[in-house]
């Protein structure tokens, strides 16, 4: 079955420090990866995403992933951590459902961030 | 910026009321989606318009009734619910349902509490 893992349920970094959060993912076929971003109070806001090509997608605030077929992985990472980033991010592969698309979440990562 | 539009922000009704969600985007996105997410947890896919016409509803509850007049605006009508049923509702858009590499877009979301 489609599954996507994100290992970290809470992490803490300090302003300015490099950041990544990972994403696993369980899928047959290539997969069409997603990563969201969710202020508190707010809605989802789509980071970037990997459909085919590079591997390595850059996305809005700077952010960018990798996609690595052999290790089911697609890492989100930032060089250099903002206050404003604290949020939560799910990490989402898309497939085929019932003749429509669907999105499969992670349980998300939130991340908070030290002055 | 979201071009997903969601009124109201915030709703409080009672067990015995009736009310509706409204969702509105204006970039011409043939399908429509409306999730379901409770604190600290991913989104669940509640129902997808695609053309609009009903194409997936995941087992929900008859006390959530969706309806898509055009093809711009997504409902969600509410009525008897349960203090349980409190949480964001998301509604949600993309080109087409077809196809797992679809972009999904997300409001900003409706506050439901259910007293």
């Amino acid at each position: 079955a489609q599954s996507v893992t994100q290992p970290d349920i809470h992490i803490t970094v300090s302003e300015g420090a490099s950041l990544e959060l990972r994403c696993n993912y369980s899928y047959g076929a290539t997969p069409y990866l997603f990563w969201y971003v969710q202020s508190p109070g707010q809605g989802l806001q789509l980071l970037l995403k990997y459909f085919s090509g590079d591997t390595l997608v850059q996305g809005i605030k700077g952010f960018e992933a990798e996609f690595k077929r052999s290790q089911s992985s697609f890492n989100l990472r930032k060089p250099s951590v903002h206050w404003s980033d604290a949020a939560e991010y799910f990490c989402a592969v898309g497939l085929i459902y019932n003749q429509g698309g669907k999105l499969i979440f992670g349980q998300g990562t939130e991340l908070s961030v030290k002055p | 910026d979201t071009e997903v539009t969601q009124t109201p922000k915030h709703l409080v009704m009672g067990m015995t009321n009736k009310k509706s969600l409204k969702c509105e985007q204006h970039m011409g996105h043939r399908a429509m989606y409306w999730y379901k997410q409770k604190a600290k947890k991913p989104p669940e896919l509640m129902f997808v318009y695609s053309y609009e016409k009903l194409s997936i509803n995941e087992s929900v509850p008859s006390r959530f009734s969706p309806e898509c007049p055009n093809s711009s605006l997504l409902n969600l009508h509410l009525h008897a619910l349960q203090p349980e049923d409190s949480a964001l509702y998301l509604c949600a858009s993309s080109q087409d349902s077809q196809g797992p590499g679809n972009t999904i877009y997300f409001g900003e979301g409706s506050w439901l509490t259910v007293v």
